[in-house]
Order: C-alpha cells, then structure tokens, then sequence
C-alpha cells in the first residue's frame, strides 16, 4: 500500500531533550517535507527537501533539523525541545517538487505526530 | 510571499444541501492548487488537484474550479452528508517557489 508512515504517532516529552520524528514513504517520491498544524495558525511548513541531500528552509525552521540521506527518509530532528514546539506535525511527499505544470505534485500526507513538550 | 485565505472559517448545512467553500490567494503565478479534508486528529486527504492550465476537476460529488487570474478557487459539494462533515484546506505552491503554503481551513458541519 502506498503511503507516508511517521513515528512515533504520539510523544511527551521534557524541554530539551533530544528527540527524532521519523518519515517514511514507499512511493518514490521526490519531494518530501514537514509541517506543524496549530489552533489558529493553520498549517506551517518547517523544511522541505527536492531530493537527496538537497533541503531548504520552510517558514518556520527555528529549533528543528533534518537531513535526507536516503529518497525514502525524511527525519525530523528537535535537538532541545521547547515547550512552544508542542503542535501536531505532519510530513507530505510529493512525487515531483511542484514548479512547472508538467509536474504531477499530487501532496500525500501521513498520519501525524502528536508532540507535547514540557 | 503567498497568502491563502477561506471563507468562511465553519459552516453548518443541512444534510441533502449543495454548497461551495471558497479559498483566495494573493499571487496568482501558480502552478497548481489542491484541496484536502482533514478529519479531527487525522492526517490530510487529498481530494482534487488541479493544474493551473484546468478550470475544473472532478470527482464524485465534489466538483473544485480555478480562476488564477482572480486569485480564487471553489470546493463545490453537492448534495452534502453528514459523513462530509470535517475541515476542508486548500493549498498552493509560490511561483518559482518549493513551498507550499494552505489556508486555515473551512471547518462543515452537515446535520442529518
């Protein structure tokens, strides 16, 4: 079945604590990246990747980390969680990055994580 | 920068009725834009994407058009369901842009 796995589905944890979302997709897909959803702000992208190796900045990266060393893995990495980091997370794939109208960017989303840190 | 907004935030129609959710947004070089649901505490289901070369995508009883040169969209949803109620997103990506930015969402409620 095609699909975007994340783990783990739900995680308390302490303020600073190093912590790792990870994001898997079985599609072969390009374009990987991660947001965050909060009551009144909607949702929020933190990174995106193009491809292997290739990352870049959303609209709010501050506090968080990624890396795609493998097409399939697009972890997250809170290297000292804060509390303002609680939010529900989501990674989304895509099978080409979207620019051009030849792209087929169809966004498939997983389940989410559910991060309280306190 | 792109901006995206729906209207109206929430909804609440009786079962059986049509009804159109709208998104708007602020640049309108785009190459696509996408509705999604999203149950409560669930993830994003993608329902229609449509190019920026289409007016209009459908499927099932959800018919969604584009008007790029007026920065709109439209969800149209026809004869609701109670198993319709959720939030209903739309996204698009910038011009030259890799990031996808949504609206805050249009929350139905269908009453049986």
């Amino acid at each position: 079945e095609a699909q975007v796995t994340q783990n783990p589905r739900y995680l308390i944890t302490v303020t600073g604590k190093k912590l790792t979302v990870t994001c898997s997709q079985n599609m072969n897909h390009e374009y990987m990246s991660w947001y965050r959803q909060d009551p009144g702000l909607g949702l929020r992208q933190i990174y995106y990747s193009m491809n292997v190796e290739v990352t870049d900045k959303g609209d709010v990266p501050e506090g968080y980390k990624v890396s795609r060393k493998e097409k399939r893995n697009f972890p997250l990495i809170l290297e000292s969680p804060s509390p303002n980091q609680t939010s529900l997370y989501f990674c989304a794939s895509s099978l080409y990055s979207g620019l051009g109208t030849s792209g087929y960017n169809e966004q498939f989303f997983g389940p989410g994580t559910r991060l309280t840190v306190l | 920068k792109q901006e995206v907004t729906q209207i109206p935030a929430a909804l609440s129609v009786p079962e059986g009725e049509n009804l159109v959710l709208n998104c708007s947004f602020t640049d309108s070089a785009i190459y696509n834009l996408q509705w999604f649901r999203q149950d409560p505490g669930k993830g994003l289901t993608s329902l229609l994407l449509i190019q920026s070369s289409q007016r209009e995508q459908t499927s099932g009883r959800l018919n969604a058009s584009l008007d790029k040169s007026s920065g709109r969209s439209t969800l149209y949803i026809a004869a609701s369901q109670p198993g319709d109620s959720a939030t209903y997103l739309c996204a698009v990506p910038g011009a030259g842009s890799y990031q996808l930015t949504f609206g805050k969402g249009t929350k139905l409620s269908v009453i049986p």
